[in-house]
């Protein structure tokens, strides 16, 4: 799977949109980009994927540049519960890898 | 509808003993995978089912590890003579397919003394 690099961390204030960036410039035609969020101590939880359009859902928006080096994904209007790990990961086959992921702290 | 459900959730063993994990899927995934997650350290995978076979194996860290499951569904991750160093955060997901998206169990805690 191709590496991803995300900011180790970020602050966002609570209702504001929070922007969470992702690179991975070796990302090859075939690997999907995944974003996976983990709330202290649960499961990992699926947000959102995509292969080249800018996809949305009920959770959050991605954003993936032409070239699909960098992809950032949005969550438009962040809430306390939005606190967690952000992981980011391209994949082409079905053993996931996590990185150290994105801490977004949602702040009142 | 209903997610990934994993019990226990929460599983203290002394060295040496057995243990067993439990998995349930998401009904009608056909594919079913078990992750380890330990702290500091990043999601391991340990093995994927496609129905009852298990075509990779090629994560579990050793014989002592094993898993099966049955009827398509529930799985079932043995660990036989724990170590402290299988303490971890056992994770379960499942997906329609191989190709699809996982979805996450909340997870088994397993510390052993």
């Amino acid at each position: 799977d191709a590496k991803t690099t995300q900011p180790p961390s970020m602050d966002c204030a609570e209702g504001r949109a929070a922007n969470l960036p992702c690179n991975h410039s070796t990302i090859s035609g075939n690997e999907y980009v995944y974003w996976y969020r983990q709330i202290h101590s649960q499961g990992p939880q699926y947000i959102i994927h995509g292969l080249k359009n800018n996809e949305t859902n009920e959770m959050a928006s991605l954003i993936i540049t032409e070239d699909r080096k960098s992809s950032t994904l949005i969550l438009p209007h962040a809430t306390l519960r939005d606190t967690a790990v952000y992981y980011c990961i391209v994949r082409v086959d079905y053993k996931l890898s996590f990185g150290a992921g994105t801490t977004v702290t949602v702040r009142a | 509808g209903a997610g990934v459900s994993q019990s226990p959730s929460n599983k203290v063993t002394e060295k040496g003993k057995d243990v067993e994990l439990r998995c349930d899927p998401i009904s009608g995934h056909t594919a079913l995978y078990w992750y380890r997650q330990s702290l500091g350290q990043g999601l391991e995978f340990l093995i994927y089912f496609q129905g009852n076979s298990a075509p990779d194996k090629s994560g579990l860290p050793s014989d002592r590890f094993s898993a099966e499951r049955t009827g398509g569904s529930v799985s079932t991750l043995t660990i036989q003579r724990t170590q402290q160093e299988d303490s971890a955060v056992y994770l379960c997901a499942s997906s329609l397919s191989e190709r699809e998206t996982q979805y996450f169990g909340p997870g088994t805690r397993l510390l052993v003394l």
